[in-house]
């Protein structure tokens, strides 16, 4: 079956501790994402990428770091400079074309919920 | 600013008992408008792109329809199985970034 595998399901980071957060698709999409879900918020995207060896920043990128060297897999890293990084990650992943490809939804994994110890 | 505000927060109905949701948006050319649905510690699972006002999309027991300013997002019938989290995106006509929002809570008791 396809599909977006994320791991860990539950990660704990500590103080001044980096952690990277693991996503892998075989649905052969060229494009990937990375969501950040808190409580009563929509999700907000950290960063995404379109083609393997670029990424571009999202609209919380601050403090997460990205890379994608093969086309199936986008690792996310929290930095010890992301002050509040308790919250459920999502990664995600779609086609990515031009004019009516645009619209292809953006399947989901089934998130890591990170927190702080 | 793309912006989409969905209403109400949460919502409890009886099986059976047919109700809407919103989801009402501002963006700058819309490329699509998009419904998901997200169970509790997992991922939001695709249900309907809408691209254009006066469209309308079916699957079981919901019905999405969008005009120029919001989307609904009907449900007939529902039942337990119903209760989930709902979140309604939208795609602005420059880019491939999705905007999200907060989603819609809903509990359909038996």
């Amino acid at each position: 079956d396809g599909g977006i595998t994320q791991s860990p399901k539950y990660l704990f980071r500590k103080e001044g501790q980096n952690v990277t957060l693991s996503c892998e698709q075989n649905l052969n999409h060229d494009a990937m994402y990375w969501y950040r879900q808190d409580p009563g918020q929509g999700l907000r995207l950290i960063y995404y990428s379109q083609i393997v060896n670029d990424f571009q920043k999202g609209d919380i990128a601050e403090g997460y770091s990205v890379s994608r060297e093969k086309k199936e897999s986008f690792p996310l890293t929290v930095t010890s400079a992301q002050k509040n990084p308790t919250a459920f990650y999502l990664c995600a992943s779609s086609s990515w074309g031009t004019g009516r490809s645009f619209n292809q939804p953006q399947h989901f994994g089934d998130g890591t919920r990170l927190s702080i110890l | 600013e793309d912006q989409v505000t969905q209403s109400p927060e949460a919502l409890r109905l009886q099986e059976g008992e047919s109700s809407s949701l919103n989801c009402s948006y501002t963006v700058s050319g819309l490329r699509g408008l998009f419904w998901y649905r997200q169970d509790p510690g997992k991922g939001p699972e695709f249900l309907f792109t809408l691209y254009s006002a006066g469209e309308e999309k079916e699957k079981e027991r919901l019905k999405a329809t969008l005009t120029k300013k919001e989307s609904f997002l009907h449900i007939t019938a529902p039942k337990p199985e119903d209760s989930a989290t709902y979140l309604c995106a939208v795609q602005a006509r420059y880019g491939n970034k999705l905007v999200f929002g907060a989603g819609t809570i809903l509990r359909v008791k038996s």
